[in-house]
C-alpha cells in the first residue's frame, strides 16, 4: 500500500526558533499533501492544502507566514514552524494523495510530528 | 471548519462484543471515510464509502452511509483487544480538491 514518511517524529526546541518537517511520499506520487494539526484528544484541523508547484492553500485563521508550506516535487511538502512559541505545541500531521486517480481514493498519512517548544 | 459530528465520544466495551461508531455530516458529499488512530500515531485508512454506495464491507467493518439523513454508522464486530484507538469519520467535500473534514472522533475502548 500506499506509503507516506513524515521526519522527524518528535521535536523539542527552544522559543524562537524554526522547525521545519518533512512529508514524503515514498511509492507514489502525491500530487496533493495536506497538513493537520491536532491537540491532544481532539480531531484533525485541517491547516493547508499543498500542491506541487503552485502555493498551498490555507484554510481561514492559520497564518500563512507562520506555517510556510513548500511543496516543491511530487514526493515532498514541507511545513515549517517559524519563530516557534509555546503556544505552537502540537502534534502536526501530513497526509497525501494522487489526484490523478480520482476523487474517490483515500488520503495516506504520515506517522505525525510531535513538536515541543519551551 | 469541522462539519462532522460523531457519536459516542467514547466507548468501552468488552472483547467479542460489537461496538457502532455514528457520524453526521452537514454538506454534499463525494465520498466519507473512516480512519483509525492509535495514541499519538497517525491515521490509518478502513473504508471509503462513495456517496452513491449504501453498505459496505471490510472483513469485521461494517459501514453504512445514508445521503438524505447525512449520516454514515461503522460497525465492529467481534471487537479485540487490539481494536482500542480513536475512529474518526471524514467527509469529502464536492470540489474541495479532495480535502478532508474530519468528525470529533470516538474514542473505543475494548476490554480484554
Amino acid at each position: 500500500g500506499a506509503v507516506v514518511s513524515q521526519h522527524p517524529s518528535w521535536v523539542i526546541c527552544k522559543s524562537g526558533t524554526s522547525v521545519k518537517i518533512e512529508c514524503r511520499s515514498l511509492d507514489f506520487q502525491a500530487t496533493t499533501m495536506f497538513w493537520y494539526r491536532q491537540f491532544p484528544k481532539q480531531s484533525l484541523m485541517l491547516m493547508a492544502t499543498s500542491n506541487e508547484g503552485s502555493k498551498a492553500t490555507y484554510e481561514q485563521g492559520v497564518e500563512k507566514d507562520k506555517f510556510l508550506i513548500n511543496h516543491a516535487s511530487l514526493t515532498l511538502s514541507t511545513l515549517t514552524v517559524t519563530s516557534a512559541h509555546p503556544e505552537d505545541s502540537s502534534f502536526y500531521i501530513c497526509s497525501a494523495r494522487d489526484l490523478r486517480r480520482g476523487d474517490n481514493q483515500p488520503q495516506h498519512f504520515g506517522d505525525g510530528t510531535r513538536l515541543s517548544i519551551l | 471548519s469541522q462539519q462532522g459530528e460523531e457519536d459516542p465520544q467514547a466507548l468501552s466495551i468488552q472483547e467479542g462484543e460489537n461496538a457502532t461508531m455514528n457520524c453526521s455530516y452537514k454538506t454534499s458529499i463525494n465520498n466519507l471515510q473512516w480512519y483509525r488512530q492509535n495514541s499519538g500515531r497517525g491515521l490509518v485508512h478502513l473504508i471509503l464509502i462513495r456517496s452513491n454506495e449504501r453498505e459496505k464491507h471490510s472483513g469485521r467493518l461494517r459501514v453504512t452511509l445514508d445521503t438524505s439523513k447525512k449520516s454514515s454508522s461503522l460497525l465492529i464486530t467481534a471487537s479485540r483487544a487490539a481494536d482500542t484507538a480513536s475512529y474518526f469519520c471524514a467527509t469529502a467535500p464536492g470540489n474541495q480538491g479532495g480535502k478532508l473534514i474530519f468528525g470529533q472522533g470516538t474514542e473505543l475502548s475494548v476490554k480484554p
